[in-house]
């Protein structure tokens, strides 16, 4: 299973813009990034998800490297409806079978 | 609101029992794949379903199984329940037409064997 590289935690302040990092060193040229977030006691909510170029949608956007060995997850104005555990997986092949990792667990600073 | 529903939302059963838990798909969608979920974990893909038939399968032993019927909901049974069963079980669903399509996930339903 192609592996993703999170940092376990992060913090930002309300109404700032968020950078998160993910790396997939391994991604091949098939593989695409997806993007979820998980609040306590629900399921997974779709952030975003590309294949080779950027992507932009009402919730965020997604910087891809041009390697595509990683990729950044960007909230543009945190707020704290935002907190939550942010997932960054790679769908191999567009199959839609996802491989979690343990995600970045985002705190918003009030 | 994602458009998939599962039910029931919470259970509790005994040890050796069995379960069936149900999902139903956002309208369109032909895919359905079922996740566990352990308390502080990652969802753990369990298998899928594209019309009607099992499209790949993780690493969960046969007494997990499922059904995917014309309509496109689907089922999730297991048997001879473990303690660690015990997990939120997500449904996710998306209409496959072609790589990279959205993937939308349920509430879970909440399973705890005791």
């Amino acid at each position: 299973d192609a592996k993703t590289t999170q940092p376990n935690s992060m913090e930002s302040n309300e109404e700032e813009p968020v950078h998160l990092p993910c790396n997939h060193s391994t991604i091949s040229g098939t593989d695409y990034i997806h993007w979820y977030r998980q609040l306590p006691s629900q399921g997974p909510e779709y952030v975003i998800h590309g294949l080779t170029s950027n992507v932009n949608n009402r919730m965020a956007s997604l910087a891809i490297a041009e390697d595509r060995k990683s990729s950044t997850l960007i909230l543009h104005r945190a707020t704290l409806r935002d907190a939550a555990v942010y997932y960054c997986i790679l769908d191999e092949f567009g199959n839609e079978k996802l491989t979690f990792g343990t995600g970045t667990r985002l705190t918003i600073i009030p | 609101e994602t458009g998939v529903t599962q039910s029931p939302t919470h259970l509790i059963k005994t040890r050796g029992q069995q379960v069936t838990l149900r999902c139903s798909s956002q309208s369109g969608h032909n895919t359905v794949s079922w996740y566990q979920q352990a308390l502080g974990q990652g969802p753990q893909f369990i298998f899928q379903y594209y019309r009607e038939e099992e499209n790949g399968r993780g690493n969960f032993p046969p007494r997990f199984s499922g059904l995917q019927f014309p309509n496109y909901s689907s089922e999730l049974n297991v048997n001879a329940l473990e303690l660690d069963d015990s997990a939120l079980y997500l449904c996710a669903s998306s209409a496959r037409t072609g790589a990279g399509n959205t993937i939308y996930f349920g509430e879970g339903s909440w399973l705890t064997v005791v």
